[in-house]
Formats: C-alpha cells, sequence, structure tokens
C-alpha cells in the first residue's frame, strides 16, 4: 500500500525557515517523480516544486523560487522541502504527492494528508 | 505562464449529469488530469491523461478534451460527488505544473 507522510510544519515567525519531510513507503521511491503542492486555508491548489526521477532535474513555482529548494533522499524514501525566507503568504497545508513512474509529467495518483505551515508573528 | 479556467461552482440535482469544464489555450494539446478533494481531506485522482480512471474510480466519472476545453463528465450523480474539482495539465513553460482554479460541485 502507497503511503506518503509529511511532517515538520509548524508556527514559524516571518523570515523564518522550515524544512518538511514526506516518508514514502509501499513503492519503489527512486522510480516515481515527486513534488509538493500547497493549499491555502480556503483556496484552492497551488504547485510548488517537483523532483524528477530520471534525469534528478528540479522545477519550482515563480513564487518559492530562491526561497525552497525540494530534495530527496531514495536511500531514505524520502523528499524534503526546505523553505527559507518564509512570508504570510506561505501559510497553507503543503502536500506531498507520487508523480508518474520516470515520467516528470505524469499525474498525481497518492497523495500525503499534509502538514500546516502558519507563518506568523 | 499557462492559465487554466475553471467555473467556480456547478450545481445539479441527484441523478443528473454534471460537466465541469476547464479551459485553457489549445487545451487539447495537453495531457489533462483532474483530482477530488473532499472537505478536510487530500486530493485524489479521478481522471488521469484526459480519460482514464485509476482504479476505485466509478466509470460514472468520464473525461473529454479537445480545442481550448477539457470537460470532467459525473452522470448520475450522487450526494458523495459533492466536493471540489481541479483540473492539471504539465506545460513547458516557467511553471511546468498548472491547477485550474477549481470548481465546487453543490449536488442540490
Amino acid at each position: 500500500e502507497v503511503q506518503l507522510l509529511e511532517s515538520g510544519g509548524g508556527l514559524v515567525q516571518p523570515g523564518g525557515s522550515l524544512r518538511l519531510s514526506c516518508a514514502a513507503s509501499g513503492f519503489t521511491f527512486s522510480s516515481y517523480a515527486m513534488s509538493w503542492v500547497r493549499q491555502a486555508p480556503g483556496k484552492g491548489l497551488e504547485w510548488v516544486s517537483t523532483f524528477s526521477a530520471s534525469d534528478h532535474n528540479t522545477y519550482s513555482a515563480d513564487s518559492v523560487k530562491g526561497r525552497f529548494t525540494i530534495s530527496r533522499d531514495n536511500s531514505k524514501n524520502t523528499l524534503y522541502l526546505h523553505m527559507n525566507s518564509l512570508r504570510a503568504e506561505d501559510t497553507a497545508v503543503y502536500y506531498c504527492a507520487r508523480g508518474g513512474y520516470y515520467d516528470t509529467s505524469g499525474p498525481m495518483g497518492y497523495w500525503g494528508q499534509g502538514t500546516l505551515v502558519t507563518v506568523s508573528s | 505562464s499557462y492559465v487554466l479556467t475553471q467555473p467556480p461552482s456547478v450545481s445539479v440535482a441527484p441523478g443528473k449529469t454534471a460537466r465541469i469544464t476547464c479551459g485553457g489555450n489549445n487545451i487539447g494539446s495537453k495531457s489533462v488530469h483532474w483530482y477530488q478533494q473532499k472537505p478536510g481531506q487530500a486530493p485524489v485522482l479521478v481522471i488521469y491523461y484526459e480519460s482514464d480512471r485509476p482504479s476505485g474510480i466509478p466509470e460514472r466519472l468520464s473525461g473529454s478534451n479537445s480545442g481550448n476545453t477539457a470537460t470532467l463528465t459525473i452522470s448520475r450523480v450522487e450526494a458523495g460527488d459533492e466536493a471540489d474539482y481541479y483540473c492539471q495539465v504539465w506545460d513547458s513553460s516557467s511553471d511546468p505544473v498548472v491547477f485550474g482554479g477549481g470548481t465546487k460541485l453543490t449536488v442540490l
């Protein structure tokens, strides 16, 4: 059974940093593209970042570029999101999602339950 | 960057057919995926590559894509279909993963 378990969310002051983790199980982690998607309170889904499986390329939304970094540790079956210079508008539930099998553009077939990040003083 | 436009809301009576549209420039040339999200829950993939269904998704849900509009069709709507629905594409632009703004489906 595919499972994705996010952790690391919490309350942080503006300008602060946070690292989110997504522990994966039930599939060959290294073979799949992995993404972070966020959802601000009462708003829609917003893509944040994707790490490919095939060529190890990373992609990030313009809204977080230069502040957030996606990484993965295939030996630990874990995806990370390193968030710096956090702003109030980064407040959201952050979801980890499994993408395509060696297909960066594939659908996000499995999602974690999300972890809440609140940026406030 | 690429933009996907969805109606904010769609209402339908039980047993009828709901159609949720997703508009984008030449979206018919792209692969479209649809997600369902119920309150307090994570999104669930319901249609991928325009018209394929993951296991466990009922045949009542179907998708199509042509020209500038992709459509998610839900036949014989049930109360349990009430949710937010999002379309998504991959675009070779600055923000390659694009979600539509979402459509709230209300079952009357």
